[in-house]
This record gives structure tokens, C-alpha cells and sequence, in this order.
């Protein structure tokens, strides 16, 4: 039961441009969602998070966008470097935090 | 101040041996989170403990996986009798508090299973 997905296993993006990757969820109760990235043999690393009551928040080059109704967030990066190339997982999480539910995650790639 | 720490970074074991999985959260931290990740998958919830209490285990398969996070010491996360089927990273995650705090990953072991 894959409640978080994310469609696009994959990006390629030019040094300088907007990297944008989606996220899907079907849990309605979900209330809080964050953004990882992840480097090969490491764990993942915290990026970015958004709760429920928000549609937007802003850290630096990194934005996620909260779509409630479409059920929906995004990740913007901009302007996007070579060293942003990794996965990115979106997760998300009812109001009680027992309990993350994670994205397969999309590669993204920087070209210089 | 040290991250989270998991040992052994690489564990090998023989179908039908135990393996036993350490998580070592940063330091006063008394939140941890399990999760496994198969290969071109992503992160799946295994368990939430919290000192010597288990939140959350709905993760977890019913026979041959156990976890605890004693007083004193590391999370364990033990799988009994392994099977092929179980190889995998397995990351913990740690936090300082239940809720909209930032879970810190450890690097994972990767099990392999022969």
C-alpha cells in the first residue's frame, strides 16, 4: 500500500535551471511532510518540511509546495547545482509522528 | 556532537543465522525510528521506540524481527533466522522529541544474506 509516490524515478537538470520534483500522497490525514536527499552508502539527509496548515515554505534555494486538495507537494530547487545530484525522498506523517511514510524517491542529476 | 551511529556498516550472514543491527541515536536524543530500504525502493517504516517502550511496531513482520532501546545502550534490531529475502539497508533515525522535529539518519547496514 504505497501511500506516498513519487512517478518519476529519474530528472536531469542544467546547472543554473529550476530542478522541480514531485510528490503524490493518498492519505488525507497526513499532516506533516518533509523532503530528504540522499547521497549513495549515506543516510538520508534532511532538506526541507511543511506542515499541513502551510502551501509554501522557503529555505534558501529550496521551496516545497503544499497542494492540499490535489493532494500533492513539490520540491523546487533554484537555482540548482552539480552538487544537488542525489535521490530525493518526499515522506509524510499524521499528527501522532509515529509512523513515516516514504516516496521511492526520484534521481536527480545536475549537469554542469 | 556526533550523529547517529549504526554498526556493523556491512553485515553478512548465512540463511537461518541471527543478525543483529545496532543504532547508537546523537546524544540526547531518546526517539528512534526503523526502517528498511530494498534495493530500487524507498524507505519503509519498520518501528518507533522510545526509551524502553515501543510506540509504534506496526512495521514490523510478526516472526523473526524484534527490537528494543534499553535505558542504557544502542537500539538493537534483530532479525532471527534470516532468509535471502531480508537483505536490505536497514537506516535508523533519530530525534529529540516525538513530532515536527528533524529525524537524523544514520549511514545504514547493509545486509546481505547468502
Amino acid at each position: 500500500d504505497q501511500q506516498v509516490k513519487q512517478n518519476s524515478p529519474s530528472l536531469s537538470v542544467q546547472e543554473g535551471r529550476i530542478s522541480i520534483l514531485n510528490c503524490d500522497y493518498t492519505n488525507s490525514m497526513f499532516d506533516y511532510f518533509l523532503w530528504y536527499k540522499k547521497y549513495p552508502a549515506e543516510g538520508p539527509t534532511f532538506l526541507i518540511s511543511i506542515s499541513s496548515i502551510k502551501d509554501k515554505n522557503e529555505d534558501g534555494r529550496f521551496t516545497v509546495f503544499l497542494n492540499k486538495s490535489a493532494k500533492h507537494l513539490s520540491l523546487h530547487i533554484v537555482p540548482s547545482q552539480p552538487g544537488d545530484s542525489a535521490v530525493y525522498f518526499c515522506a509524510a506523517s499524521g499528527d501522532n509522528f509515529n509512523k513515516f511514510y516514504f516516496g521511492s524517491g526520484t534521481k536527480l542529476n545536475v549537469k554542469p | 556532537n556526533a550523529g547517529v551511529m549504526q554498526n556493523p556498516r556491512h553485515l553478512v550472514r548465512r540463511r537461518g543465522q541471527e543478525a543483529r543491527l545496532r543504532c547508537s541515536p546523537m546524544k540526547g536524543h531518546s526517539h528512534v525510528y526503523w526502517y528498511r530500504q530494498l534495493p530500487e525502493e524507498g524507505l519503509k517504516f519498520m518501528v518507533y521506540l522510545q526509551k524502553e517502550n515501543i510506540i509504534d511496531e506496526s512495521g514490523m513482520p510478526k516472526e523473526r524481527f524484534s527490537a528494543e532501546f534499553p535505558k542504557e545502550g544502542p537500539s538493537i534490531l534483530r532479525i532471527q533466522q534470516v532468509v535471502r529475502g531480508d537483505s536490505a539497508a536497514y537506516f535508523c533515525a533519530s530525534s529529540l522529541n516525538r513530532g515536527q522535529e528533524t529525524q537524523y539518519f544514520g549511514p545504514g547496514t547493509r545486509l546481505l544474506v547468502l
